[in-house]
């Protein structure tokens, strides 16, 4: 079985910029979990989105945002980059019916650098 | 108050010996407790989930939830210098709200 996949690995981005990162689920999860993990810091809760909803949202400004896609895959989109969005941002999947629940498991992440 | 804490090391242990991790968390409510693995550079890998208190075992790996004190920790038996890593504890408040909270993670090392 496939695990969750994101893209792309790593990325560059200058202030102001803004960027658009991609998850694929594990096939048969239907919920789409975003974190950030920044130097430094622990790994920071994002976004949750399930059958195509946002459900939670972390404490991350409105320039965070994303959307769920009818096949599950998902796409987490940053505007107007600050320095301080440099971060590993990791991609997590489970499913809904899952042996137990929040049973999260993550993608390779993405590595943004902003310059 | 953090509402997951961890001791962030480092930990260093014999290799063979007994590793043993421990976590607390503020609230009292919370529902279920998972430990990953994190290898420099990589994403965090799940090793357990527990949700009742007392012990689960898996392998060389067990953890123990007690939700009185607000503890849960992971004891690695036979450590291996592969174990070497940053262990995460993360909590999860309630079913109906599922962002994964963690700790900062504490690093072991494993002395071959």
């Amino acid at each position: 079985e496939a695990g969750v996949t994101q893209s792309p690995t790593h990325l560059i981005k200058t202030r102001g910029q803004q960027v658009t990162l991609r998850c694929s689920p594990i096939s048969g999860h239907t919920s789409v979990y975003w974190y950030q993990q920044a130097l430094g810091l622990g790994l920071q809760f994002l976004l949750w989105y399930d059958e195509g909803e946002e459900r939670n949202r972390g404490n991350f400004p409105p320039r965070f945002s994303g959307r769920q896609f009818p096949n599950y895959s998902s796409e987490l989109n940053v505007n107007a980059l600050e320095l301080e969005d440099s971060a590993l941002y990791l991609c997590a999947s489970r499913r809904r019916d899952s042996h137990g629940p929040g049973t999260q498991y993550f993608g390779p992440g993405t590595r943004l650098l902003v310059l | 108050q953090k509402e997951v804490e961890q001791n962030s090391g480092p930990l260093s242990v014999p290799e063979g010996a007994i590793a043993s991790l421990n976590c607390t968390y503020s609230d009292r409510g919370s529902q279920s407790f998972f430990w990953y693995r994190q290898y420099s550079g990589k994403s965090p890998e799940l090793i357990m989930f527990i949700y009742s208190n007392g012990d689960k075992e898996d392998g060389r790996f067990t953890a123990q939830l007690n939700k009185a004190s607000q503890y849960v920790s992971l004891l690695i038996r036979d450590s291996q210098p592969s174990d070497s890593a940053t262990y995460l504890c993360a909590v999860i408040a309630n079913f109906g709200n599922e962002k994964l909270t963690f700790g900062t993670g504490t690093r072991l090392t494993i002395i071959p």
